[in-house]
């Protein structure tokens, strides 16, 4: 699986976008980006994953580069309960998940 | 939907006991879990993928006999810490995939071991 790098830390203010940067520059085609996040002392949650292009559900959006060396999750209107360790994967299709040590979001009131 | 439990949440044990843990989907058939392993301030590391009805695949490093892994049906696997030592202290957490051709992963919500 491709590795990827994100910055160990950001915050935001309450009720702003959080903009989460990842960058996979190995990334192979037939691998996926995948963010979770955890929650301190508790299970990963899975938050969304893309192959090529944008997504989004109810919990974020997902944009992808063209050329698919990076990736931005974005949470759009933080709150409290955002604060967690979010992690970007690449991985193909029905692969293990190999956690980085992801990026500590702070949201502030 | 698609939740995943553990039982226990928190264990103490003393040394050279075992200790069993439970990782159960609650509303659908995994057929693949996944086992790992996290300590103070590290990020999770695999343990071992478990298919339904077959021999459970460690990764490097992980000592399968130490770490006994049962995924006897759809909706249940088991990890059994033999011959526990303080070092094996930890939060354990499972994850199971809803099937092939999914790709999200659903994670229980962890088992503190605590190994006196």
């Amino acid at each position: 699986d491709a590795k990827t790098t994100q910055p160990p830390s950001m915050d935001c203010a309450e009720g702003r976008a959080a903009n989460l940067p990842c960058n996979h520059s190995t990334i192979s085609g037939n691998e996926y980006v995948y963010w979770y996040r955890q929650i301190h002392s508790q299970g990963p949650q899975y938050i969304i994953h893309g192959l090529k292009n944008n997504e989004t559900n109810e919990m974020a959006s997902l944009i992808i580069t063209e050329d698919r060396k990076s990736s931005t999750l974005i949470l759009p209107h933080a709150t409290l309960r955002d604060t967690a360790v979010y992690y970007c994967i690449a991985a193909g299709a029905n692969s293990k998940l190999t956690f980085g040590k992801g990026i500590t979001l702070s949201v502030r009131p | 939907g698609a939740v995943v439990s553990q039982h226990p949440s928190w264990v103490i044990c003393k040394s050279g006991t075992s200790v069993k843990i439970e990782c159960r989907s609650l509303d659908f058939q995994a057929t693949t879990m996944f086992w790992y392993r996290q300590f103070p301030k590290q990020s999770l590391m695999l343990m071992a993928t478990s298919n339904e009805g077959s021999k459970a695949t460690y990764e490097q490093g992980v000592e399968k006999d130490k770490f006994l892994i049962n995924h006897a049906s759809l909706t249940l696997s088991t990890l059994t810490v033999t011959s526990a030592h303080p070092e094996d202290s930890s939060f354990y957490i499972c994850s199971a995939r809803v099937g092939l051709g999914t790709y999200e992963q659903y994670f229980g919500p962890g088992t503190r071991l605590t190994v006196t």
